[in-house]
């Protein structure tokens, strides 16, 4: 079974500052790895996803995330935080060797950013 | 481009009512999702669509729960009856296809008391 861990369910940085946003998986075969975002009474946004190729993979809004096969890890950063990026943010991950699988998604970690 | 579009936003229902929720997915996507979001955590998915055929409804609680898409396009989800765990975020999402990354809705606001 494929399942996704983010550690932490909250995220406090200041503005300008970077940020981090931590997720682990596991699945049996290769992963493909997503993040996304939701904000308030919103649908979730996709910012970015890994399917194979360069581990570091470069997203929406500034965001960026580095595969790492070793610690099974897929972690969320931004270089400088912004308050407008407080949100509600979910990695997540499928099988790619496995046909129809689905996507598991993580709990969630909010990131609150502060002026 | 339009986006993934849901309707009703919200509904309140008493428990045994039936409610039924329902989906466009952005044109031409041949994948559809639709995920149960109870608050404090992640999405769920109850069932997946590739056209108009069902690929996985493992996590569908088949004895109160339905969904269809007809002729490959539009879905509706229905619940009948509605229990009070029912009360959650019901999400669609699309995809061009099922290895791609999907797209959402603003979802429904379920409440059962």
């Amino acid at each position: 079974a494929q399942s996704v861990a983010q550690p932490e369910d909250q995220v406090n940085v200041a503005e300008g500052n970077p940020l981090t946003v931590k997720c682990t998986y596991s699945v049996s075969g290769n992963p493909y790895l997503f993040w996304y975002v939701q904000y308030p009474n919103r649908g979730l946004q996709f910012l970015l996803k890994y399917i194979t190729g360069d581990n570091l993979v470069k997203g929406s809004y500034g965001f960026e995330a580095e595969f790492n096969k070793s610690q099974t890890s897929f972690h969320l950063k931004k270089p400088s935080a912004l308050v407008s990026d407080s949100a509600l943010y979910f990695c997540a991950v499928r099988d790619m060797n496995s046909g129809y699988s689905t996507l598991t998604f993580g709990k969630g970690t909010m990131l609150l950013v502060s002026p | 481009e339009a986006g993934v579009a849901q309707s009703p936003r919200y509904k309140i229902i008493e428990k045994r009512q039936s409610v039924a929720f329902w989906c466009n997915p952005i044109s031409g996507h041949a994948t559809l999702y639709w995920y149960q979001q109870i608050l404090g955590q992640g999405p769920k998915l109850l069932i997946q669509f590739q056209n108009n055929g069902v690929v996985d409804d493992s996590q569908l609680p088949k004895d109160r729960f339905s969904a269809e898409r007809l002729k490959g396009v539009d879905s509706t989800l229905k619940i009948q009856p509605a229990k009070l765990e029912d009360s959650a975020v019901y999400l669609c999402a699309s995809s061009e296809d099922r290895a791609y990354e999907q797209y959402f809705g603003p979802g429904t606001r379920l409440t059962v008391t």
